[in-house]
Order: structure tokens, then sequence, then C-alpha cells
């Protein structure tokens, strides 16, 4: 079964600062694509990225960035200066490639607040 | 603007009170799928449809139902809701008939049932 761990529940910055979200993820599969969401405070869910199995080229878009490992099953999320504008619910996500269901897996979150 | 409304968006109601959630997309997406989201336990996929007048269960399908009638649209339905059900529900689609695109999401409907 699949499994996607953020142990970080909550983390608070001020802005400026560097802040990296962990993600671990569980699987049997050998491809499979990850993605992170951002929930901000008015409940949408804002899509950022999606990284399949085969791709473990970091990106970098403005002041996010990711990291996947499959080494270490990690895909971590990196904000560069954060700001107030930053502070939402982040969610790892994970899915194995199939036709059918095409769920995602997602992990509890981590909220971040940044402080101005 | 390509969107997925979701309606209504709060709702209270009660116990044994049939209700139904809307949930139409403009994007000509195949795909469809209802979420539920709860405090600890990130998102829960509720049910799918690959495609008009197929739908299959996702992980917590109990107390619900959908149906897909046109390709646009895919309500959920909770005939008889229960307080267990007091969640917040996003409803998303997605293109293509394999692979694992991007999810286009809805603005979510919070529910209350007392």
């Amino acid at each position: 079964a699949q499994k996607v761990t953020q142990a970080q529940t909550e983390i608070s910055v001020v802005e400026k600062e560097d802040v990296t979200l962990d993600c671990v993820y569980e699987t049997r599969d050998t491809t499979y694509y990850l993605f992170w969401y951002k929930q901000p405070p008015s409940g949408e869910l804002v899509f950022l990225i999606r990284r399949n199995s085969f791709d473990e080229q970091n990106e970098i878009s403005g002041r996010y960035s990711w990291n996947f490992q499959k080494s270490t099953s990690s895909f971590n999320f990196t904000i560069t200066a954060s700001q107030v504008v930053d502070s939402a619910v982040y969610f790892c996500a994970f899915t194995a490639r199939d036709t059918g269901r095409r769920a995602l897996t997602f992990g509890s979150g981590t909220r971040l607040q940044v402080q101005p | 603007e390509a969107q997925v409304t979701q309606n209504p968006r709060y709702l209270i109601t009660v116990t044994g009170k049939k209700l139904t959630v809307t949930c139409s997309q403009n994007m000509n997406h195949e795909y469809m799928s209802w979420y539920r989201q709860d405090p600890g336990l990130g998102l829960r996929q509720i049910y799918y449809s690959m495609n008009v007048e197929v739908t299959d269960k996702g992980d917590v399908p109990e107390g619900y139902k959908v149906s897909r009638k046109e390709k646009r649209n895919f309500p959920l339905i909770l005939e008889s809701p229960s307080p267990n059900q007091t969640s917040l529900y996003f409803c998303a689609s997605s293109s293509g008939t394999g692979g694992t695109g991007e999810l286009f999401f809805g603005e979510g409907s919070r529910l209350t049932v007392l």
C-alpha cells in the first residue's frame, strides 16, 4: 500500500527565511508520480508541481524548488525568502501509474505560517 | 476560464436530510473525482468517474452516491447524511483516460451535519 508522510505538522518562520517542507513516501511501484499542492486560507487547492519517478532532476520555479531523491523516497519542497503570502497548508501527494482509479494519496499536510 | 465549480460552498444540514453537492467542469475532462478532507487525514477519495456512465468507488465511499449522466457534471449525493460526514469536500477533474495528469480541484464545499 502507498503512504505519504509529512512529519512536520506546523512550521512557523519569519519573512525572508528559507523553509523546507519534508515529504516521504512508501511504495512498491516502480512508476509513480509525486505532487505538491498548496491550500491557502481561502481553502482551494492549488497545484504546484508534478514529478514522475523517472525524473530525479531537481526543479526550481522562482522561489520554489523541489528535491526528489528516490534513494530516500523523499520529495522535499523548499521556499526561499519566504513571504507572508506563502502562509498555507501544503500537501504532498502520490499516485502510482494506472489507467483506473487515479487516486491521489495525500499526506496529512504541513501548515506553514510566515510571520511578517 | 478553466474551472471546476462546486455548489453549495457552505451547507449546514441535519441528520437524514438528503442533499446533493453539484460539481461542474468546463474543460471537457473525461475523468472526475470526489475527495473529502478531514483534519489530520489529508484528502481521501470517495468516488471517481472515468467517463460518462462509468463510476466506481474510491477509498471511503460509504454513505455516498454519485452519477455521471453528462461529461461536465458529477454530483455527489448524500442520501441520509450523518454527523461523521461533516467535512470539506472537493471535486476534481483531469484530462485523458490514462496517465496521471494534474488534477484540477474545485474550491471546496464545507458541509456540516448536525
